[in-house]
């Protein structure tokens, strides 16, 4: 089972900011990929898929990059609405699917 | 618009079983496969089982720790996905969800789409 690691587990940055949120796998998963945001009481949303390929409606403020083990979110210009819990997930060696714990980022 | 809308979940006695739906609408269903995803209080995601769709044989996976009690199904003409789960635990409970997935190349799949999710409590 592959596992996921996510740095840090929270991170305080203040609006307007930039924000480098970090994955890694314990072996490659290629550029297999996705990110995942989500607010306290609501479902996770879509972020990013295939490494760095952005999903439908995302703002481009985000972005993402990496392949193998080491991969990266990085929001360029954090805005109020973006302060939550965000997920990493690799789905190249499955099953199963497995999740990052998260890395909360908050308002400094 | 994917909407995605858990319900079934509740309160039950460890030992006991429930059988959640996931009632899909705004797509194709039958060419989709459907993961469920759990997310116990104050935790992070734990996936939970996976149903191709049946271009891709219908079949089924599952997590070790749900494997042999748990069983996903779906109902391609009533677009409703099934989660079946027998011998419940404490540690069962969770929100669950249940997520779209969306092809990537051969045998990739990511989450797509997440329903609002329901919350079961397994407590006596």
């Amino acid at each position: 089972e592959i596992v996921m690691t996510q740095s840090p587990a929270t991170l305080s940055v203040s609006p307007g900011e930039r924000a480098t949120l970090s994955c890694r796998a314990s072996q490659s998963v290629s550029s297999n990929l996705a990110w995942y945001q989500q607010k306290p009481g609501q479902a996770p949303r879509l972020l990013v898929f295939g490494a760095s390929t952005r999903a439908t409606g995302i703002p481009g403020r985000f972005s993402g990059s990496g392949s193998g083990t080491e991969f990266t979110l990085t929001i360029s210009s954090l805005q109020s609405e973006d302060f939550a819990v965000y997920y990493c997930q690799q789905y190249n060696n499955w099953p199963p699917f497995t999740f990052g714990p998260g890395t909360k980022v908050d308002i400094k | 618009e994917v909407q995605l809308v858990e319900s079934g979940g509740g309160l039950v006695q460890p030992g006991r079983s429930l059988r959640l739906s996931c009632t899909a609408s705004g797509f194709t269903f039958g060419d989709f496969a459907m993961s469920w995803v759990r997310q116990a209080p104050g935790q992070g995601l734990e996936w939970v089982g996976f149903i191709r769709s049946e271009a891709y044989g219908g079949t089924t996976e599952y997590a070790a720790s749900v494997k042999g009690r748990f069983t996903i199904s779906k109902d391609d003409s009533k677009t409703i996905a099934y989660l079946q789960m027998n011998s419940l635990k404490t540690e069962d409970t969770a929100v669950y969800y249940c997520a779209q997935n969306r092809r990537d190349g051969y045998k990739l799949y990511y989450i797509d789409y997440w329903g609002q999710g329901t919350l079961v409590t397994v407590s006596s």
